[in-house]
Order: structure tokens, then sequence, then C-alpha cells
């Protein structure tokens, strides 16, 4: 049961332009949603997070959405640089109540190329 | 601060044998992952440790893996006997109570390429 999807494997764009990064979840007791990057031959490393309690949080080229109703949230990276090329993943945590704290549901990543 | 540490980089053993992963996380942290990623899969959770008690190993493919976590420098992820279906990428990651960017931000090591044969 694959609680944190990532339906698309990879996405290309130009560099210069935007890219979008989707993610949707089934779990309605997730709170708490982050994104990961990860260059090949390293561990993924903490981009951005957003709290239920907001619908948007940007900083600098990086914004991601999160649309509670539709349990759907999206990655926004404008502009796109080459050096963004890598992959992305999702992440997920309920851990308002307690028990979970610091478990992170992660997705299946999507592989993010940007051609110069 | 070196970073999580995992060894080894990678590992090549054949059907049967038994494997050994080791992870030191970063020094001060109370959390412990370990994760399994594959590429239809993504990163699974394994199992994690809060002050070296394990809290959740829901996520533990079956009795062959375990994991301990002696002290609050190291832990292992042993697989006996391996199988072909557990060559993956594992990574061991730890994080304080709090992060410092973020309150769940977990700190990756590089990670252990297995292939069993």
């Amino acid at each position: 049961d694959q609680q944190v999807k990532q339906n698309s494997p990879s996405l290309s764009v130009q560099e210069g332009r935007i890219s979008i990064l989707n993610c949707d979840y089934t779990n309605s007791m997730f709170d708490y949603f982050l994104w990961y990057k990860k260059y090949p031959a390293e561990g993924p490393t903490f981009l951005i997070s957003i709290s239920s309690i907001k619908d948007k949080n940007e900083d600098g080229r990086f914004t991601v959405f999160l649309n509670k109703s539709a349990k759907h949230l999206s990655l926004h990276i404008v502009p796109s640089q080459p050096g963004d090329s890598a992959v992305y993943f999702c992440a997920a945590s309920d851990a308002a109540g307690g028990t979970s704290y610091g478990k992170l549901t992660f997705g299946q990543g999507t592989i993010l190329t940007v051609h110069p | 601060d070196a970073g999580v540490i995992q060894s080894p980089r990678h590992e090549v053993t054949e059907m049967g044998q038994e494997v050994t992963l080791r992870c030191k996380p970063i020094s001060g942290h109370d959390y412990l992952f370990w994760y399994r990623q594959t590429m239809m899969r993504g990163l699974e959770l394994l199992i994690y440790f809060n002050n070296n008690v394990p809290i959740d190993d829901s996520g533990m493919p079956e009795d062959r893996f375990s994991a301990k976590m002696p002290n609050a420098s190291f832990s292992t992820l042993k697989i006996q006997p391996s199988e072909p279906r557990d060559s993956a990428v594992y990574f061991c990651a730890s994080s304080p109570s709090f992060g410092r960017q973020d309150p769940y931000e977990q700190y990756f090591g590089p990670g252990t390429r297995l292939t069993v044969t």
C-alpha cells in the first residue's frame, strides 16, 4: 500500500523554464510534507517543507503547494537550472499524534533532468 | 561534522550469505532510520530507533532482516540469508529531536549498494 505516490518517474525541462513535480497521498492523517533531493551516489538531502495548516511555502526558486482536499502537493522550481537535475522525493509525516514522531513515508521519486 | 557514515559503500555477495551493513549516526542525534531504495517502491522505511530503542519495525520485510543499535553511535542491519531480491541501496539516516532547518529533517548517509547474485 503506497501511501505517498509520485506518478511521474521522470521529467525533462529546458533550463530557465519551470519544473513542476507532483505528489499524491492517501493517508488523511498526514500533516507535514517534505521534499528531498538526491544526487547519484549520495543520500537524499532536505529541500523544503510545508505544514498542513498552510497551502504554500516558498524558499528562493523553490515553492511547494499543498491542496489538502485533493491530497496533492507539488514542487515548483523557477527558473530551473542544470544543477537541479536529480531525483526528487516527496515525504509525509503523521507525527502530530505523537506516537510516530520522526517517521517519514516517502514516494518513489521523480528523476528531473534540466537541459542547458 | 562528518555526517552519517555508512559502510561498506558497495557489497556484492552470493545468495544465502549473511550481509551486515553498518551505520554511524551524527553525534547527538536521537533518531536513527534504516531505508531501502528500489526503483519500484522508492524509499521504504525498514525500521527506526529513538535513543537506541527500536520504535517501529513494521517495514522490515521478513525475519531474514534484523537491526540493532547497541549504543548511540552505531547501528547494524543484518540480512541472513540474503536473496537476490534484497539487491537495493540501503540508506541510514539520523535526526535530532528537532532539525535545524525543519522539525522533521533527516540526514542521510551515502548509502550501501547491495548486490546479491
